[in-house]
């Protein structure tokens, strides 16, 4: 079965200063690697996404991840935060293989961003 | 114009009650999904259905049942609602069969508030 770590749980960052986010993930087989986002009281929403191909991703705002298989990592980063990218990162990964699709959920990191 | 929307936002409710919550999708999406989100913010899937059938059902007290009329909506009904049931609950929507390369579109969330 397939697991997310995220290693900070709360990340501060100065606006205009770079930010990484960490997530490593265990599974047995091939996977799929997300990054969500989720507002103050809204829903979660996509950032980027890997599934094959080139292990840079680059997503929506600005943000870019790595996957890395040898290290089972799939790192968040940002070149220059702003203060609209106060929320909570979850990073997911599911499997490839047919009859387990199911999404898993880390458990989040909380980046305020420090005026 | 919202894509995924759940009723009600907020439901506060003894012990004991019973209460549904709705979701519907205008994407025309053929698999939802419901996730509880507990109060360290952990996400969790619980049913996904794709075109009114059931695929995924994690391991959740049978006091919760999914129903989907149709291909747009999922409901969710809890019986005999406890303490533990407190959470934010979010309704999710996907394009294709519930693969998990697929990216999800998630609800505003509905925040269930059991006393």
């Amino acid at each position: 079965a397939q697991s997310v770590t995220q290693l900070d749980s709360q990340v501060p960052v100065f606006e205009e200063a770079p930010v990484e986010l960490r997530c490593n993930y265990s599974s047995s087989v091939s996977v799929y690697l997300f990054w969500y986002v989720q507002y103050p009281n809204q829903g979660l929403q996509l950032l980027l996404k890997y599934l094959s191909g080139s292990t840079l991703v680059k997503g929506i705002n600005g943000f870019e991840a790595e996957f890395n298989k040898s290290q089972t990592s799939f790192h968040l980063r940002k070149p220059s935060v702003h203060i609209s990218d106060t929320a909570e990162y979850f990073c997911a990964v599911s499997e490839t293989n047919f009859g387990n699709e199911k999404l898993t959920f880390g458990t989040g990191t909380r980046l305020t961003i420090i005026p | 114009d919202t894509a995924v929307s759940q009723t009600p936002k907020y439901l506060v409710t003894q012990m004991g009650n019973d209460k549904s919550i709705k979701c519907e999708q205008n994407l025309g999406h053929d698999t939802m999904y419901w996730y509880k989100q507990d109060s360290k913010k952990f996400l969790k899937i619980m049913f996904s259905y794709n075109n009114k059938e059931l695929i995924i059902n994690e391991t959740v007290p049978n006091r919760f049942s999914p129903k989907s009329p149709d291909k747009a909506h999922l409901n969710l009904h809890i019986n005999s609602l406890e303490l533990g049931d407190s959470a934010v609950y979010f309704c999710a929507s996907s394009q294709g069969t519930g693969t998990s390369a697929e990216t999800q579109y998630f609800g505003p969330g509905t925040r269930l508030l059991v006393l």
